[in-house]
């Protein structure tokens, strides 16, 4: 079974700054990676994936993440923050190995970026 | 990517009456998803449906509290029966797309049980 740990309730950062958002994951077999961003009141927006290839993803709304297999870790970066990019962000992963290709969820990271 | 939308975008329902959520995709589409978001939680899947059989609930969610239809493959639809406050949170729908089975979500349903 895969597993997805998000170890930060809560990120708070200065505009203008780095933000990471912190992922680790767990499967069995080769994973597929994504994050996902909720703003309130909307449902989840797709932001990158990783499935092979560069271990650096780059998504919308420049964001990045970083696949790091001997981490199984899947961060999320953004290189100069905005007060807009304050929102909760899910990571997920998909086993492939799984006939399913079953999405399974991160508890969430809300991220607060102060002007 | 897909658009998908979903009907009603909230309300507010009695208790042990029931609410059917419309799901609607702008395209053809083999899976879709009904996930379950309670406040302040991440995502849980309720169920997968396919057009042309049976969804299939994960542990925790039976067919009888949330039966499901998919009729053809761009709509589906959740019912929640015999609503408790418990099952206040916000429903949303989700399908298969893109190269690679990326999933797209719908904006969600909020529902408010009284």
């Amino acid at each position: 079974a895969q597993s997805v740990a998000q170890p930060e309730d809560q990120v708070n950062v200065a505009e203008g700054n780095p933000l990471t958002v912190k992922c680790t994951y767990s499967v069995s077999g080769n994973p597929y990676l994504f994050w996902y961003v909720q703003y309130p009141n909307r449902g989840l927006q797709f932001l990158l994936k990783y499935i092979t290839g560069d271990n650096l993803v780059k998504g919308s709304y420049g964001f990045e993440a970083e696949f790091n297999k001997s981490q199984t870790s899947f961060h999320l970066k953004k290189p100069s923050a905005l007060v807009s990019d304050s929102a909760l962000y899910f990571c997920a992963v998909r086993d492939m190995t799984d006939s399913w290709g079953k999405l399974q969820f991160g508890a969430g990271t809300q991220v607060v970026v102060t002007p | 990517s897909a658009v998908i939308s979903q009907k009603p975008s909230r309300d507010i329902c009695q208790r042990g009456t029931s609410l059917t959520i419309q799901c609607q995709v702008d395209s053809q589409v083999t899976m879709m998803f009904w996930y379950r978001q309670q406040p302040g939680q991440s995502l849980t899947l309720i169920a997968t449906a396919n057009q042309g059989s049976e969804a299939t609930y994960e542990s925790g969610f039976v067919i009888d509290k949330f039966p499901i239809s998919r009729p053809n493959l761009t709509f589906s639809t959740l019912t929640v029966s015999n609503m408790s406050p418990e099952d206040s949170s916000i429903y949303l729908c989700s399908v298969d797309a893109g190269k690679v089975n990326e999933q797209f979500f719908g904006p969600g349903t909020r529902l408010t049980v009284l």
